[in-house]
Order: C-alpha cells, then sequence, then structure tokens
C-alpha cells in the first residue's frame, strides 16, 4: 500500500461543475499536508495548505481529516485553466515528504 | 525576488558518466529536498538536507546517487556511471526554516541518458 494514495482519475468534467479530489495518508504522524498543481509536467506549483479547520481561497477548498486520515480539494465553478495534475503531500516530522501520484482533472468546454 | 533555481534545465549524457545537478534555494530558504519523477509517474523524495547536513536520504538509491548542500554555494545532486533507466525529471525544493513548512519547486532538470 502506497504511504499517499490518490484516484489518479482521469476527471473530465463540464466548464461551471464542481469536483472534488480525495487522498488518504497511511502515515498518522504526518504533520503538515498541502495541494500543488503541476501542469504538464512542468514543476509543482503550491495551491493550498490543508488544515483540519479547512481552507478556503476563492473557487478551491481544502480540508484536512486527522480521525481518518485523509484530505480532500473542493474546485466549485471548473475553469478551462483548472486543467492540470493535482497533487496532494503528507510531510512528517522529520521533513520527509511524500507526494500521491495525482488526480488527472480536465476540464472541458 | 527570484526562485528556486536549478540548472540546467536540460542534461544529456551517455551511459557511464556522470550527472550534477544543481539547485539554488529561494533566499532565505536553508532547507532543500531532491524529487526525481519517472516518465508517467508521480513525484518521488529523494533527499532533504540542511545546510553542510543530510536530514533524510531515504529516498536515494544506494549506489551510485549522493547529494550535498555545502556551506556556500548550490546544492548538488551527483548521479555517477550514469544508466538509461536515470533519465527523469529531477526537482529541487526549498523551505524557509522548519521542515514542514511550505515547499517551493524550481523549474527541474530534464536528464536523458542515451
Amino acid at each position: 500500500r502506497k504511504e499517499v494514495e490518490q484516484d489518479p482519475g482521469p476527471f473530465n468534467v463540464p466548464e461551471g461543475a464542481t469536483v472534488a479530489f480525495n487522498c488518504t495518508y497511511s502515515n498518522s504522524a504526518s504533520q503538515s499536508f498541502f495541494w500543488y498543481r503541476q501542469d504538464c509536467r512542468k514543476e509543482p506549483k503550491l495551491l493550498m495548505s490543508v488544515y483540519s479547520s479547512g481552507n478556503e481561497d476563492g473557487r478551491f477548498t481544502a480540508q484536512l481529516n486527522r480521525a481518518s486520515q485523509y484530505i480532500s480539494l473542493l474546485i466549485r465553478d471548473s475553469k478551462l485553466s483548472d486543467s492540470a495534475t493535482y497533487l496532494c503531500v503528507a510531510i512528517g516530522n522529520a521533513g520527509k515528504s511524500t507526494f500521491g501520484d495525482g488526480t488527472t482533472l480536465t476540464v472541458k468546454p | 525576488n527570484a526562485g528556486v533555481m536549478q540548472n540546467p534545465r536540460h542534461l544529456v549524457r551517455r551511459r557511464g558518466q556522470e550527472a550534477r545537478l544543481r539547485c539554488s534555494p529561494m533566499k532565505g530558504h536553508s532547507h532543500v529536498y531532491w524529487y526525481r519523477q519517472l516518465p508517467e509517474e508521480g513525484l518521488k523524495f529523494m533527499v532533504y538536507l540542511q545546510k553542510e547536513n543530510i536530514i533524510d536520504e531515504s529516498g536515494m538509491p544506494k549506489e551510485r546517487f549522493s547529494a550535498e548542500f555545502p556551506k556556500e554555494g548550490p546544492s548538488i545532486l551527483r548521479i555517477q556511471q550514469v544508466v538509461r533507466g536515470d533519465s527523469a525529471a529531477y526537482f529541487c525544493a526549498s523551505s524557509r526554516q522548519t521542515n514542514t513548512d511550505t515547499q517551493y519547486f524550481g523549474p527541474g532538470t530534464r536528464l536523458t541518458v542515451l
């Protein structure tokens, strides 16, 4: 079993749709969590941090559930420019970062 | 305010040669991380370094790979006697202070082994 698991997708949605991604992690000692997006295998770019209290940034909402060991990302009102691969990452207290393999999203007109 | 810098952006080596990849962290960042992304695969952690110290190298292959982050200058990922399976994108990231801070990625070095 992978330490961080994501549904690889692909998710194909129309513009304006709401889409949700989940990510589970196995290391209960993980300290911090983030969502990144990666376009065409360029460098990952930080999307947002993830907290138990939730984190909202415009159309994006991220949530952490420590009891169930999963994090989620919700994208509302999808835009064509949201098409990318979304990576979740769990960071342990010693600094080791474990990325999921990514979920591919394609938003279509 | 330059971001994370990596060079070269593209590197071609023949089997058996050495590859040296460089990473300069963002200004004020003292933590550096190296990742490898093989074609059609996810991002895999290799090593985490602070100045002059390797903190966690659990993701590094046991042979041919080494990393350093000297007191002065960039971090270096060195691959000796490269093989075709080393062809990948190598990304460096840096963070400011603690090891759980946000990591910012450089543009990567695409290594091709002929």
